[in-house]
């Protein structure tokens, strides 16, 4: 069946250094892509997006990078802040329903 | 509105209770999403809704959840006779197009059935 997930479950980097998540999907046939940001107690919010007609796609601070050869999905941060603490999911979006990973969290310390 | 609104934010129902959830999507958009996160972990999709139409239900538990968007209301998540493992953060989303649309999520309804 389906299946969308992350390599790893915590990532622990400093204040400005840059940041990497990274994760695997299982349907080749996906054509959309979608990186959420959850803090806690709040709502997935929308940080980028990808068509799998792209490679790359850049916004600010943050770039999607698809490699559809090998299934895989990675979301770079630059210049990692404390406020960019927050788990981290990849989905995929099929027939609008999104398939969710497991999550990253992600800590930034000062 | 601009922002997916959901109510209540908490809400605890003793094992066998009915609960029943709200969600108000964002003006003009068509499609409403409902998604259980358990244990801050994966997202389980529900069911999605184009208006008041059910677009698929292939997520629901159908012997206890039912939902429904009906015009000019909220849209509503209902789980009759709760179980104890229905306790999970219940989210709400909505989109304006069909496909490669972003969805917009609201704030989450924890629902702790002890």
């Amino acid at each position: 069946g389906e299946s969308v997930g992350l390599h790893l479950p915590t990532l622990s980097v400093q204040e400005g250094d840059n940041s990497i998540i990274n994760c695997a999907y299982s349907n080749s046939a996906s054509d959309y892509f979608i990186w959420y940001k959850q803090e806690s107690g709040k709502g997935p919010q929308f940080i980028i997006d990808i068509r799998s007609n792209m490679d790359k796609r850049q916004g600010q601070r943050v770039t999607v990078l698809l490699n559809k050869t090998v299934k895989h999905l990675s979301l770079q941060i630059a210049a990692t802040q404390p406020g960019d603490s927050a788990v981290y999911f990849c989905a995929e979006s099929g027939f609008q329903k999104l398939v969710f990973g497991t999550g990253t969290r992600l800590l930034v310390s000062p | 509105g601009e922002e997916v609104a959901q109510t209540p934010k908490h809400l605890v129902r003793g094992e066998g209770q009915k609960a029943k959830l709200y969600c108000a999507p964002i003006k003009g958009h068509s499609y409403v999403f409902w998604y259980q996160q358990v244990l801050k972990n994966e997202f389980k999709f529900l069911i999605s809704f184009q208006n008041e139409n059910v677009f698929d239900e292939t997520g629901m538990p159908k012997e206890r959840f039912s939902a429904k968007c009906l015009p000019n209301s909220p849209c509503s998540l209902e789980i009759q006779a709760t179980k104890l493992e229905d306790s999970a953060v219940y989210f709400c989303a909505s989109s304006q197009a069909y496909q490669e649309d972003e969805q917009y999520f609201g704030p989450g309804t924890r629902l702790t059935v002890t």
